[in-house]
């Protein structure tokens, strides 16, 4: 049972680079959600999606994109990389939001650098 | 609008003392409290949660939480701390909102000495 997978777990950018995200869940749940977690910061919702072809900005969306075209992926895309994209990035799934059933479960992790 | 505060970046305990970390929350309906915890390098992993049952919520690990509304508080305990405790830990709160997504605080890290 592997939950969820992000790949890459590494990844180094120059400034104004492009890259993608890819997170899968075999899970079937229908919400997927991108973090990005900085010291001092906590996890900071990025973009989210609460089914097969929807997107929805979160907290922090500006310099990122994301598609959700089949419903056990979630890509998350950057553009332009600039310095401040370096972070560590987290997705995460759940059953469904807004309720007692709203547990994630996350991945592992990708660490990207920007420099 | 939803939010969550924690008390302190950082915790510091010895081996086998009480273990108390903070989280206060701010909901406009009823919330839903979680604690997450993140050991070094690895993604979150739910540690127990509040969704209205029972006000003592019991997770794993030895950790319970206490949902106190009069003080808009959901802090985690554990009476005697282990080691294998260090990790940081995320206090996060989502509503019964249709779509309402998850809120974390900033976390606080928990320092075990021996």
């Amino acid at each position: 049972n592997a939950g969820v997978t992000q790949t890459p777990k590494f990844r180094v950018l120059k400034t104004g680079q492009s890259m993608t995200l890819l997170c899968a869940q075999d899970m079937n749940h229908e919400y997927m959600y991108w973090y990005r977690q900085d010291p001092g910061m906590g996890l900071r919702l990025i973009h989210y999606s609460v089914g097969e072809g929807t997107t929805a900005k979160g907290e922090v969306p500006d310099g990122y994109n994301v598609s959700r075209l089949k419903k056990q992926n979630f890509l998350l895309g950057l553009e332009s990389a600039a310095p401040s994209q370096t972070s560590v990035y987290f997705c995460a799934s759940s059953l469904r939001g807004g309720s007692g059933a709203n547990v994630l479960t996350f991945g592992a992790g990708s660490r990207l650098t920007v420099l | 609008a939803q939010s969550v505060t924690q008390l302190g970046s950082h915790v510091s305990v010895s081996e086998g003392a009480l273990v108390l970390l903070r989280c206060n929350y701010s909901s406009s309906v009823p919330p839903y409290l979680f604690w997450y915890v993140q050991y070094p390098n690895q993604g979150l992993q739910l540690l127990l949660k509040y969704t209205s049952a029972a006000t003592l919520v019991k997770g794993i690990n030895g950790f319970e939480a206490e949902f106190k509304k009069s003080e808009t508080s959901f802090h985690l305990t554990k009476p005697s701390a282990h080691m294998s405790d260090a990790a940081e830990y995320f206090c996060a709160v989502t509503t019964t909102s249709g779509y309402s997504t998850l809120t974390f605080g900033k976390g606080t890290m928990l320092l075990v000495s021996p």
